[in-house]
């Protein structure tokens, strides 16, 4: 079945500064790669996603960049801000059949000031 | 549009007994995949039930099972609870299937401790 790597567990960077997250997997046939971020007690919300078909997306701050070949994608946050702290996780699946939703193990992100 | 409700909030059981837990997904939405999520773990995926059946299932013992009614609500039972089952424990819905096209939207979730 799939597996999904992610690291680090926990970056901690200098406000203003890029934070990336890496995340590789292990099922050739995955196909979608949601990010969800989560602040300390509140639920998991989707922050970006990237289907197979492309190499990169981008949304305003945050941008993920897939490689299909390597099987592994990244999160990147350019100028982060006090309110990127939290823990990202990765996922993969294959949209194209019913298949489950494997979650990477976490990153926790700490903005310094 | 009202969120992912999940009932009850916290829940304080003893060893052996068996839980109950809610999850009433966004309106219109047929999917609903449960996760447990704990500190060391991350989020493990339990199981989705989609149309009234599962269509997946996690490396979970048989004490975790759940159904799906036919108003897309589902419920999540855990037998036998021992200490390691303390979590949160998180539903999630999405139109589809978790693995397609929708996006999944959590709930709150359920602090499920066991003493």
């Amino acid at each position: 079945g799939e597996n999904v790597e992610q690291h680090p567990s926990t970056l901690s960077v200098q406000e203003g500064d890029s934070a990336v997250i890496k995340c590789t997997y292990s099922d050739s046939a995955s196909n979608y790669f949601p990010w969800y971020k989560q602040e300390l007690g509140k639920r998991p919300q989707l922050i970006i996603d990237i289907r197979s078909n492309v190499g990169e997306k981008k949304d305003q701050r945050i941008a993920v960049t897939l490689n299909k070949t390597a099987k592994h994608f990244s999160l990147h946050i350019t100028e982060t801000q006090p309110e990127d702290s939290a823990v990202y996780f990765c996922a993969a699946s294959i949209s194209s059949s019913a298949s489950k939703i494997i979650f990477g193990s976490g990153t926790r992100l700490s903005i310094r000031p | 549009k009202a969120g992912v409700t999940q009932t009850p909030r916290y829940l304080i059981k003893t060893r052996g007994q068996q839980v109950t837990l809610s999850c009433s997904p966004i309106s219109g939405h047929r999917s609903v995949s449960w996760y447990q999520q704990t500190p060391g773990q991350g989020l493990q995926f339990l199981f989705e039930y989609f149309s009234e059946t599962q269509r997946n299932k996690g490396n979970f013992p048989g004490r975790f099972s759940g159904r799906q009614f036919s108003n897309s609500r589902s419920e999540m039972n855990v037998s036998t609870l021992e200490l390691g089952d303390s979590a949160l424990y998180l539903c999630a819905s999405s139109w589809g299937l978790a693995g397609g096209a929708g996006e999944q939207y959590f709930g709150p979730g359920t602090r499920l401790t066991v003493t």
